[in-house]
């Protein structure tokens, strides 16, 4: 069964610091894998995706993820925060073949101090 | 183009009671996945509808039934609600015909049962 770690439920960062968050899947074949934002009351918005090929992915903001299949890893950076960054950050696993589902993890908020 | 929209926006809700949530997908999908995220968690999967057809089901018990509509639009209805079923309640769009399908969610629907 496919599922999602991520190991850090909070990271507290300085506005202009790079920020990297952790995600760790398990997964029986190469997994398709995405990091959604969710601000505050709302829903989820796509910051990138993998599927194949180069294993560093770019996304919105500024974002970018790397894919490391000897590690079971898929995680975010991000060069220099902005407050606006605050948020809770999502790792996700599928879907695949005949599993039409997003697995995700439990998530990490992200705080921004000034 | 309009993106996933869900309404309503807020439902409040006693025990015992039946709800219905609605879904319209993004312009040119015709899957519907409707997710559970309750506070503090990730998005659990409840199920999958394509062709008006409930495609995969996730760990959810009857009380939790869909449907959809011939213009891709879905419904979620929960029956006999318990205090367990307050959550966000978010629809996410697809298509199909792509295998790498990317899920967008909606706003969600945040459903308080007292």
């Amino acid at each position: 069964a496919q599922s999602v770690t991520q190991p850090d439920i909070h990271i507290t960062v300085s506005e202009g610091a790079s920020l990297e968050l952790r995600c760790n899947y398990s997964y029986g074949a190469t997994p398709y894998l995405f990091w959604y934002v969710q601000s505050p009351g709302q829903g989820l918005q796509l910051l990138l995706k993998y599927f194949s090929g180069d294993t560093l992915v770019q996304g919105i903001k500024g974002f970018e993820a790397e894919f490391k299949r000897s590690q079971s890893s898929f995680n975010l950076r991000k060069p220099s925060v902005h407050w606006s960054d605050a948020a809770e950050y999502f790792c996700a696993v599928g879907p695949r073949s005949n599993d039409y589902k997003l697995s995700f993890g439990a998530g990490t908020t992200v705080t921004v101090r000034a | 183009d309009a993106g996933v929209t869900q309404s309503p926006t807020h439902l409040i809700k006693t025990r015992g009671q039946q709800v219905t949530l609605r879904c319209s997908p993004k312009s040119g999908h015709d899957t519907v996945s409707w997710y559970q995220q309750a506070l503090g968690q990730g998005p659990q999967f409840i199920f999958q509808y394509y062709e008006e057809e409930e495609r995969q089901r996730g760990n959810f018990p009857d009380r939790f039934s869909g449907h959809q509509f011939p213009n891709y639009s879905s419904e979620l209805n929960v029956n006999a609600l318990l205090l367990g079923d307050s959550a966000l309640y978010l629809c996410a769009s697809s298509l199909l015909a792509v295998e790498t399908d990317t899920q967008y969610f909606g706003p969600g629907t945040r459903l308080t049962v007292l």
